[in-house]
């Protein structure tokens, strides 16, 4: 059974960064997927972030693209999400997830983690 | 303003049958590329639903099913319950985004 857990702090200052990371059990992050976030601000849909290969390749959303970060820690078997110089506009609920290689949906998803950006 | 269009809302009696649609254009569901579709119930993670067009993941019950031509896809719920109560995301990818892209979901309500 595969299961991801997001984690990190619930509230971040304005201009500040943002890192999340999501711990990855019952599948191994070199594993043929791409791990994913995907965000849904309060009472909005969801955005797709960006995802990550093992290998070391990315996708990000071009609207994110410069300030967004997805790296891999394979000694932890985890993922994690940096995103700089944040605004209210940034505050979501913050979904990682899996998608399998040669497809396009995401099976597995994380419970989700509320990140608040204020002073 | 999402890349894939939704209704914001449909819906039903219990019993009934509802469709929720989800328009792209030629550089996603014009393209060839398949599209998903997610439940979200009320304060949860979103779940698979239907993948590739029309396939059911285990343990979702034949009461869902989809369908895709050309720029268009719908989403169909017959036999409508009060659990069925939810937000649904179709989900596809965008050759121009080169990535995943999302409709802006859809609440569908049971009367």
């Amino acid at each position: 059974q595969v299961q991801l857990q997001e984690s990190g702090p619930g509230l971040v200052k304005p201009s500040g960064t943002l890192s999340l990371t999501c711990a990855v059990s019952g599948d191994s992050i070199s594993s043929a997927n791409w791990w994913t976030w995907v965000r849904q601000p309060p009472g909005k849909g969801l955005e797709w972030i960006g995802e990550m290969y093992h290998t070391g390749s990315t996708n990000y959303n071009p609207s994110l693209t410069s300030r967004v970060t997805i790296s891999v820690d394979k000694s932890k078997n985890l993922f994690s999400l940096r995103l700089r110089s944040v605004t209210a506009a940034d505050t979501a609920v913050y979904y990682c997830a899996r998608r399998y290689t040669g497809y396009d949906y995401l099976d597995y998803w994380g419970l989700g983690t509320l990140v608040t950006v204020s002073s | 303003q999402s890349v894939l269009t939704q209704p914001p809302s449909v819906s039903g009696a219990p019993g009934q049958k509802v469709t929720i649609s989800c328009t792209g254009t030629s550089s996603n569901l014009g393209a060839g590329f398949d599209v998903h579709w997610y439940r979200q119930l009320p304060g949860t993670a979103p779940t698979l639903l239907i993948y590739d067009n029309n396939n059911r993941p285990s343990g979702v019950p034949d009461r869902f099913s989809g369908s895709k031509s050309g720029t268009s896809a719908s989403l169909d719920i017959t036999g409508l319950q009060a659990e069925d109560e939810a937000d649904y995301y179709c989900q596809s990818y965008d050759t121009s985004l080169t990535g995943s892209v999302f409709g802006g979901g859809t609440r569908l309500t049971v009367l």
